[in-house]
């Protein structure tokens, strides 16, 4: 059983372009909670998707920042117009019940805008 | 959610018990204790969770005092690959699982 699956591990934009990352969760599991881990920081929750549903989006900048979770695929956090404190490492986890605390993280995805 | 304090380092030697305490003296009767782990540069992973009684899995042990006020997390057989950032969130039941990871505690595994 394959665990959770972000690509690209790294990535590496140019100021204001536009960042894609993408999160497979775990076969069966249907939520998805992103995460941010600045430099020398915990893990700051961003994000909490159920297929096709936003449900917690409070910790999510107000701008340039969006995320979904389609029926089909993976979940996409997009990032508009990166700037250099967007450089960071993001994580995925997925979960197979509404409201489970026991999340599978992915291995991340560490953006370094230029 | 209520806050911890943990220390921000430890070391323990191969082989013996590491004890990983945490404070939350203002956690509320609907919110539970849970350790995660990171080790460098990959995702957290799930360590244990409990509400008010002891807890204990393959991975550890979670024994919370009688007022909730504050918990230890015990490797009994500490290991290299157990060297790690290992954090205690407090969260409240129905709060969609949105974790905030402080600063944790940086345990070191010495041979």
């Amino acid at each position: 059983n394959a665990g959770v699956m972000q690509n690209p591990r790294h990535l590496v934009r140019r100021r204001g372009q536009e960042a894609r990352l993408r999160c497979s969760p775990m076969k069966g599991h249907s939520h998805v909670y992103w995460y941010r881990q600045l430099p020398e920081e915990g893990l700051k929750f961003m994000v909490y998707l159920q297929k096709e549903n936003i449900i917690d989006e409070s910790g999510m900048p107000k701008e340039r920042f969006s995320a979904e979770f389609p029926k089909e695929g993976p979940s996409i956090l997009r990032i508009q117009q990166v700037v250099r404190g967007d450089s960071a490492a993001y994580f995925c986890a997925s979960s197979p019940l509404y409201n489970s605390y026991e999340q599978y993280f992915g291995p991340g995805t560490r953006l370094t805008v230029t | 959610d209520a806050k911890t304090t943990q220390p921000p380092s430890m070391d323990c030697a191969e082989g013996r018990a590491a004890n990983l305490p945490c404070n939350h003296s203002t956690i509320s009767g609907n919110e539970y204790v849970y350790w995660y782990r990171q080790i460098h540069s990959q995702g957290p992973q799930y360590i244990i969770h409990g509400l008010k009684n002891n807890e204990t899995n393959e991975m550890a042990s979670l024994i919370i005092t009688e007022d909730r006020k504050s918990s230890t997390l015990i490797l009994p057989h500490a290991t290299l690959r157990d060297t790690a950032v290992y954090y205690c969130i407090v969260i409240e039941a129905g709060s969609w699982g949105k974790f905030q990871f402080g600063a944790g505690t940086q345990v070191v595994v010495t041979p």
